[in-house]
């Protein structure tokens, strides 16, 4: 079973900044925060992964809050493009990815 | 940027018959994936392989599977006597290693129609 819980959709104005959060308060030290999306029926595309600090990309930020229990994706300024279902998964030295079932984010014009 | 490549992008066959699908994974990586994804579900992992052995596989992964690394560099999936519950997309995936902050790469995925 997946690591994680998400909320199953969410929406966000086109332009706009879409938060997408992702609880996973088992977690274990060693085990890293990555995300994924996957358009239509496309392969998951990775998105970005931390450990305990923020991160920051091209595509998007990755904020863990201090306990490490929760993080925030943040696609800064949305488009339609980035309609998809976005992945939060756990995983740690030698662990396959297990997907859960996401959440779908509909970014509105 | 390297990437994940995938064979046939759609093949439908008949049910009992066997499929071959192909993966040539990012080349200097280690570690191979199969996974599935039912229409309308949610991505379910099938198989990982290292060094040319499996190491870990799922209870969907049975008998009717195989995979394979027959030469450096393509990956296979071979699914014998296909049932119609096999229809699906299946994505190849791999990783350079596995310590924790390596990521996994997917491809675009093969779609498999089992009439």
């Amino acid at each position: 079973d997946a690591k994680t819980t998400q909320p199953p959709s969410m929406d966000c104005a086109e332009g706009r900044a879409a938060n997408l959060p992702c609880n996973h308060s088992t977690i274990s030290g060693n085990e890293y925060v990555y995300w994924y999306r996957q358009i239509h029926s496309q392969g998951p595309q990775y998105i970005i992964h931390g450990l305990k600090n923020n991160e920051t990309n091209e595509m998007a930020s990755l904020i863990i809050t201090e306990d490490r229990k929760s993080s925030t994706l943040i696609l800064p300024h949305a488009t339609l493009r980035d309609t998809a279902v976005y992945y939060c998964i756990v995983g740690g030295y030698g662990q396959n990815f297990v997907f859960g079932p996401g959440t779908r984010l509909s970014v509105l014009p | 940027e390297p990437e994940v490549t995938q064979t046939p992008s759609h093949q439908v066959t008949q049910m009992g018959q066997e499929v071959i699908l192909r993966c040539v994974p990012i080349s200097n990586h280690l570690y191979f994936y199969w996974y599935r994804q039912i229409l309308g579900q949610k991505v379910e992992f099938l198989v990982s392989f290292y060094n040319n052995e499996i190491s870990e596989k799922s209870e969907i992964f049975d008998d009717q599977f195989s995979v394979e690394r027959p030469d450096g560099s393509n990956f296979t999936l071979k699914i014998r006597s296909t049932k119609l519950e096999d229809s699906a997309m299946y994505f190849c995936a791999s990783r350079a290693g596995t310590g924790a902050g390596n990521t996994i790469y997917f491809g675009e995925g093969s779609w498999l129609t089992v009439v």
